[in-house]
């Protein structure tokens, strides 16, 4: 299994500021996601976090409004850029262990409010 | 883009009841997974299904999958007020069966009534 650890828990925000969301794993993972869920609605892929290189972003989704960096294999932040309230959302990290299992484990998330 | 529904959106039964919810999807899979969230927050895996396999059985819960129909249900028997959460399913559509590119339904609210 894996420990993820996602930081802030949650924030509120003003529109036009940006947010930086961590998420630390307590062992080394194949793969990393980012996902937002709106208000009431299911989770959506943002992008894979790709160690040592530029994220893979889903349709939708661009890096300029969501810059991801992953150093290394067990930490990956997701940068929310010139929030709009359109932004308010739960955003996720999750982690696959691929050798083992295809399942993914998520961390607790954080919810953001942008005024 | 969302290719899972689920339905019912909302369900509501008292405790001891069993509870049925259906997935359906729209393209090719690797393997069909069942998710539970507690108060909107993290996902915690319930059960996986192979696209080569048709029932699976962990505890209390039971899975199907039809991949001719593409579609899904998770039964959970003999419900409990603790078993109060959204349930989502999710297919695993990763290229060359990488794993992890999972695409979710629109998930099930159920509430367990004591």
């Amino acid at each position: 299994s894996a420990v993820i650890s996602q930081k802030p828990s949650r924030d509120i925000c003003q529109r036009g500021t940006s947010l930086t969301i961590q998420c630390q794993v307590d062992s080394q993972v194949t793969m990393m996601f980012w996902y937002r869920q709106q208000p009431g609605q299911s989770l959506t892929l943002i992008a894979t976090a790709n160690q040592g290189s530029e994220a893979t972003y889903e349709s939708g989704f661009v890096i300029d409004k969501f810059p991801i960096s992953r150093p290394n294999l067990t930490f990956s932040t997701l940068t929310v850029s010139n929030m709009s309230p359109e932004d308010s959302s739960i955003y996720l990290c999750s982690v696959g262990l691929f050798a083992t299992n295809e399942k993914l484990f998520f961390g607790s998330g954080t919810q953001l409010s942008v005024l | 883009s969302q290719q899972g529904e689920e339905d019912p959106q909302a369900l509501s039964i008292q405790e001891g009841e069993n509870a049925t919810m259906n997935c359906s999807y729209k393209t090719s899979i690797n393997n069909l997974q069942w998710y539970r969230q507690n108060s909107g927050r993290g996902l915690v895996h319930l059960i996986l299904i192979r696209s080569n396999e048709r029932e699976k059985h962990s505890g209390r819960l039971r899975v199907t999958l039809d991949t001719s129909k593409k579609s899904s249900s998770l039964l959970i028997t003999a419900s409990r007020a603790a078993d109060t959460a959204s349930y989502f399913c999710a297919t695993d559509v990763s290229l060359y069966n990488q794993g992890g590119k999972l695409i979710f339904g629109q998930g099930t609210e159920l509430s367990v009534k004591p």
